[in-house]
C-alpha cells in the first residue's frame, strides 16, 4: 500500500488566481496521477505525472491550465492557473502500486468565488 | 473503450439490512475491477478488488465477485451499518489498453438510518 498526504485540505481562492496543490507519498511510486471530482460526479484523470518526463495529459486539460511538476518518486505539486468557479472541485493526487492498485490521497478541496 | 456501469443512487437502507450495488462493465481486454469507498469529506479508499474471472475480493463484510460471462462485479454486504453511509465507486483497470488510469462509474451514495 501507499500513504499519500496533500495539501493544502481546502481553499477558497478568489478567480484569476492560481493554487498550487502538493502530494507526497510515503514510498517511491513510478507512476502518479492527478484526478479530478467535480461536486456530486465521479472522478476525471486529468494527467498521469512520470518521474523525468513531462506529464501526459488527458483530453480537455492543458498544461498551461494544470501545470504539473514531478522532481522525484514521492513528490508531485498541481497548479491550478487562472481559476474560475468551474474550477471549483476535489483535486486528488493517485499512485499506482503493484498488483494494479491505485491509491488515492485525502483530496484538496478547492472553492473559486 | 472502457466504461463502468453503476446502478442509480441515492440508496437508503435501515441498519442491519442487505446492500447490493450493481455494477457491470465493458472494456477491450481483460480488466481487474476495484470497488473504492468515499466517506463524506475524505478521499477514495480501496474497499476491494479482483483480477481474474471469478475471484471474489472481500473486505470489512464487503464481498463482490468477478463475473465474467455477465461482465459484473456487484458489491454485497449482509448487514449494513450506519458507518457504511458514504459513496461506493466502482472501477477497472485495463492494462491492455495501454494506459494506466482507472476507469470508474458514476457513484452510488449509500445512506444507513439507525
Amino acid at each position: 500500500s501507499a500513504v499519500i498526504s496533500q495539501k493544502p485540505s481546502r481553499d477558497i481562492c478568489q478567480r484569476g488566481t492560481s493554487l498550487t496543490i502538493q502530494c507526497q507519498v510515503d514510498s517511491q511510486v513510478t507512476m502518479m496521477f492527478w484526478y479530478r471530482q467535480q461536486p456530486g460526479q465521479s472522478l476525471t484523470l486529468i494527467a498521469t505525472a512520470n518521474q523525468g518526463s513531462e506529464a501526459t495529459y488527458e483530453s480537455g486539460f492543458v498544461i498551461d491550465k494544470f501545470p504539473i511538476s514531478r522532481p522525484n518518486l514521492t513528490f508531485s505539486t498541481l497548479t491550478v492557473s487562472n481559476m474560475s468557479p468551474e474550477d471549483s472541485s476535489i483535486y486528488l493526487c493517485s499512485v499506482f502500486v503493484s498488483s494494479y492498485e491505485q491509491y488515492f490521497g485525502p483530496g484538496t478541496r478547492l472553492t473559486v468565488t | 473503450g472502457n466504461s463502468v456501469t453503476q446502478m442509480e443512487g441515492p440508496v437508503t437502507l435501515s441498519e442491519e439490512a442487505f446492500l447490493t450495488i450493481n455494477c457491470t462493465y465493458t472494456a477491450t481486454g481483460y480488466p481487474s475491477l476495484f470497488w473504492y469507498v468515499q466517506y463524506p469529506g475524505e478521499g477514495l479508499q480501496l474497499l476491494l478488488k479482483a483480477t481474474k474471472a471469478d475471484d471474489k475480493g472481500s473486505n470489512k463484510g464487503f464481498e463482490a465477485t468477478y463475473r465474467k460471462e455477465t461482465t459484473s462485479f456487484h458489491l454485497e454486504k449482509g448487514s449494513v451499518q450506519v458507518s457504511d453511509s458514504a459513496v461506493y465507486f466502482c472501477a477497472l483497470f485495463d492494462s491492455g489498453a495501454g494506459s494506466y488510469q482507472l476507469t470508474f462509474g458514476k457513484g452510488t451514495k449509500l445512506s444507513v438510518i439507525p
